[in-house]
């Protein structure tokens, strides 16, 4: 199975903060992954796919970068809506694997 | 406007059997893999098993294998989820998502206890 490390577990950041988030897959999965925003007691929402591309509706503060092993998600400059976890999900080859989560708080 | 609607949650005992159903509409229902994806309490989230577009190939967490079964009937544009065997581990929110995962059904619990 890939194992998907995503670090950090958690952060303290203010409003205007410029934020990055990193997965590391065990083994290449060129482009195949996802990231998502997770608030409490709602549904996982996708911001990125295909490591760098833009979901429709999502403020452009989000980019996601790498492809291969090494992978990035960035916020420029966090907003109060923001303060949610957040995952990273490779869908290269079964079983779908999951980062552990980021948990992104306020400062 | 794409819809995916997760029913079919409750609390049964570990043993027990529960069958999910999300009710897809919005979007051509036969073009699109389909998948099961479940959040224990304070937990992350994990892939639990997912289904092609005709139907032909199932795949499992190594977790669930022998226990569930996803099905889909493309003329109720529905995805299922039957669980048999249940254990208080298997306890969650259950979500399902459409093709690579750009949307998300609202989750229906299962709660797996004495």
């Amino acid at each position: 199975d890939i194992q998907m490390t995503q670090s950090p577990s958690s952060l303290s950041a203010s409003v205007g903060d410029r934020v990055t988030i990193t997965c590391r897959a065990s083994q290449g999965i060129r482009n195949d992954l996802g990231w998502y925003q997770q608030k409490p007691g709602k549904a996982p929402k996708r911001l990125i796919y295909a490591a760098s591309s833009l979901q429709s509706g999502v403020p452009s503060r989000f980019s996601g970068s790498g492809s291969g092993t090494e992978f990035t998600l960035t916020i420029s400059s966090l907003q109060p809506e923001d303060f949610a976890t957040y995952y990273c999900l490779q869908h290269n080859t079964y079983p779908w694997t999951f980062g552990q989560g980021t948990k992104v708080e306020i400062k | 406007e794409v819809q995916l609607v997760d029913s079919g949650g409750g609390l049964v005992q570990p043993g027990g059997s529960l069958r999910l159903s999300c009710a897809a509409s919005g979007f051509t229902f036969s073009s699109f893999s389909m998948n099961w994806v479940r959040q224990a309490p304070g937990k992350g989230l994990e892939w639990v098993a997912s289904i092609k577009q005709d139907g032909s190939e199932q795949y499992y967490v190594d977790s669930v294998k022998g226990r569930f079964t996803i099905s889909r009937d493309s003329a109720k544009n529905s995805v299922y989820l039957q669980m048999n065997s249940l254990r208080v581990e298997d306890t969650a929110v259950y979500y399902c998502a459409r093709g690579l995962g750009g949307f998300w059904g609202q989750g229906t619990l299962v709660t797996v206890s004495s």
